[in-house]
């Protein structure tokens, strides 16, 4: 198993321009998350999926799209990049979900992307 | 709203020493409780859950921690500090009532003096 892959490692963006964070697992988990990692504040959910054709908000969607048309894949797109935007991004899968009867099961996390918007 | 907090953004100790890194969570229902280990430049890994059942929880390298529910602590130890366990770590919470979301305090940097 590769677990969950993301590409790219890095990228370098300018203010204004859009791209997709790519994020693939092959553990067969129905829950996938993307948070975004920034010095001091954490790991913060800024979007997820409970299952491909469902996605929902978590606390810092603004300026962020997803879609899970498999249960494979769960893409994150900025759509138009800000230098707020800059951080180290980190898909996540899991086999449960926490709102699920028995609690959630761990999260595997992804390798990260770091993101840089000039 | 569930909140987490870790006290301490940085602790140091010295190697054979005693790891505490403390975690405490807001929840007004019965909560789930997870530790992870990030190293430089990489993803997280879990170390130790709790969910159900017995409070202490036992994780992979040694690591251990205990659910309080009186204190609304899940602190995180170790014996014996060894060099490799020198990373990130993280406590993170949910449970049913904050639907489908995990939330995780800002961190602790665990330093090993040799």
């Amino acid at each position: 198993n590769a677990g969950v892959t993301q590409t790219p490692k890095f990228q370098v963006l300018k203010t204004g321009q859009s791209m997709t964070l790519q994020c693939a697992q092959d553990m067969n988990h129905e829950y996938m998350s993307w948070y975004r990692q920034d010095p001091g504040m954490g790991l913060r959910l800024i979007h997820y999926s409970v299952g491909a054709g469902i996605t929902d908000q978590g606390e810092v969607p603004n300026g962020y799209n997803v879609s899970r048309s498999t249960t494979e894949d769960f893409p994150l797109r900025l759509l138009s990049a800000a230098p707020s935007q800059t951080s180290v991004y980190f898909c996540a899968s899991s086999y449960r979900s926490p709102g699920l009867a028995g609690g959630p099961g761990e999260q595997y996390f992804g390798p990260g992307t770091r993101l840089t918007v000039t | 709203a569930q909140s987490v907090t870790q006290l301490g953004s940085h602790v140091s100790v010295s190697e054979g020493a005693l790891v505490l890194l403390r975690c405490n969570y807001s929840s007004s229902v019965p909560p789930y409780l997870f530790w992870y280990v990030q190293y430089p430049n990489q993803g997280l890994q879990l170390l130790l859950k709790y969910t159900t059942g017995a409070t202490l929880v036992k994780g992979i390298n040694g690591f251990e921690a205990e659910f309080k529910k009186s204190e609304t602590s899940f602190h995180l130890t170790k014996p014996s500090a060894h060099m490799s366990d020198a990373a990130e770590y993280f406590c993170a919470v949910s449970d049913w009532d904050t639907g489908n979301q995990f939330y995780f305090g800002t961190g602790t940097s665990l330093t090993v003096i040799p």
